[in-house]
């Protein structure tokens, strides 16, 4: 399968600090990438889809001011966690779609996820 | 109604048996359909594609769609411990985006 990368892999704050996390896709192009939280024995949440040189669309209840999302290139996104909170403790995972010529035949990768732990 | 439904579980399955495990979803015209393996911990990993009616086998993954009853499912022959793990079924919504369901927690008993 594809390969999509995040970096760090793990990490902890103290409280208002911001953290950025980076995900990367590594052998192929995606125009359109996912950022999702998890939280413990919970199913994924999305949070944003990030678009290539255009603004990221927020899901319902997402505050786009508090997680910043910036897609720079077709391998680049970042999402920016500003002034985290501990309830913003969560499992941070993105994914990115690689098109496959067809549109039913795009699929989706997920990076390994970041951990984010706020003191 | 719920757009992808998947029974929560636990599943419980004797090692060297047939797990499966089972999906319905809303959108009659969804044309994509994915089942992801996801290990406690970890971040969620495709396994499966399949976009037409009828079986599709890879290994001892088989994925089954039928779109007139709008369900997917996905059969594990020959059940290992290393197969427990939450199973996501995701299908491509109207808007290309992709939708999860809850997941299914599959337990493999040794």
């Amino acid at each position: 399968g594809a390969v999509v990368s995040q970096h760090p892999s793990r990490v902890i704050c103290k409280s208002g600090t911001s953290v950025k996390i980076e995900c990367r896709s590594l052998d192929f192009q995606a125009t359109t990438m996912f950022w999702y939280r998890q939280f413990p024995k919970k199913s994924l949440m999305l949070m944003a889809t990030s678009n290539e040189g255009s603004k990221a669309t927020y899901e319902q209840g997402v505050e786009k001011d508090k997680f910043l999302i910036n897609h720079a290139s077709l391998t680049l996104s970042t999402l920016t966690v500003t002034s985290a909170h501990p309830e913003d403790s969560s499992f941070y995972i993105c994914s990115a779609i690689r098109l496959a010529g067809e549109v039913r035949g795009n699929e989706q990768f997920f990076g390994p996820g970041t951990r984010l732990t706020v003191l | 109604q719920k757009e992808v439904e998947q029974n929560s579980g636990p599943l419980s399955v004797p090692e060297g048996a047939i797990a499966s495990l089972n999906c319905t979803y809303s959108d009659r015209v969804s044309q994509s359909f994915f089942w992801y393996r996801q290990y406690s911990g970890k971040s969620p990993e495709l396994i499966m594609s399949i976009y037409s009616n009828g079986d599709k086998e890879d290994g001892r993954f088989t994925a089954q769609l039928n779109k007139a009853s709008q369900y997917v499912s996905l059969l594990i022959r020959d059940s290992q411990p290393s197969d427990s793990a939450t199973y996501l079924c995701a299908v491509r919504g109207r808007d290309d985006k992709i939708i999860f369901g809850k997941g299914t927690r599959l337990h493999i008993l040794p």
